[in-house]
């Protein structure tokens, strides 16, 4: 079956960092992936998404490249503010369409 | 965009009662809407797959007399947790896509916690 792996958390980082959430997947044929962004006590929001191979998504900053070769979706950001501290879940939709699997989520802090 | 509208957002009931939480698509029509379920600091878990006009595909482990989905209408489906018990307390989100623009989008509401006392 389908499976995302994305990198354990919690991340820490200063305002105006460079942030990196790695995120591979496991999946048959060609799945959509996505990065979702929760904020406490909210649902999820849609941050990006890439449906084929070697798009690139972005958004507010944020950016993900869809890597075949190498199953990845890694998510990154120039310069992290304070704002941007919430959890990030890294998805995919399989040919089946509709399900979504999701990673474990990483949790992000960013430090003023 | 599309918007998914989830209600209520908070509940909390005595061990023993039952809730309904509802999900609407609110300007889209959809025949397939899923339920999550999200303890604290996990990631999100696909309960059930809800089909318009036909029973909901539930996914292993996942009790379906206990958690009850009826899919009426193509923009509203409900979770009802039976005689709930503080185990069941989780935040519960649903999604929808809209078929008809894109089958890879799902829209997601903004979640139900549920707290059983």
């Amino acid at each position: 079956g389908n499976s995302v792996t994305q990198m354990e958390g919690p991340v820490t980082l200063s305002e105006e960092a460079f942030l990196t959430i790695n995120c591979t997947y496991t999946a048959t044929g060609y799945p959509s992936l996505f990065w979702y962004v929760q904020y406490p006590g909210e649902g999820l929001q849609l941050l990006l998404k890439a449906t084929k191979a070697d798009d690139k998504g972005s958004n507010k900053g944020f950016e993900a490249t869809y890597r075949k070769e190498t199953t990845s979706f890694h998510l990154e950001k120039g310069s992290v503010q304070v704002s941007d501290s919430a959890v990030y879940f890294c998805a995919l939709i399989g040919t089946n369409a509709g399900k979504s699997t999701f990673g474990d989520g990483t949790t992000l802090t960013v430090k003023p | 965009g599309a918007v998914v509208s989830q209600h209520p957002s908070w509940v909390i009931c005595k061990s023993g009662t039952s809730v309904k939480i509802e999900c609407r698509s609110l300007d889209f029509q959809a025949t397939t809407m899923f339920w999550y379920r999200q303890f604290p600091k996990q990631s999100l878990m696909l309960m059930a797959t809800s089909n318009e006009g036909s029973k909901a595909t539930y996914e292993q482990g996942v009790e379906k007399d206990k958690f009850l989905i009826n899919h009426a209408s193509l923009t509203l489906s409900t979770l009802t947790v039976t005689s709930a018990h503080p185990e069941d307390s989780s935040f519960y989100i649903c999604s929808a896509y809209p078929e008809r623009v894109a089958k890879n989008i799902q829209y997601f509401g903004a979640g139900t916690r549920l707290s059983v006392l």
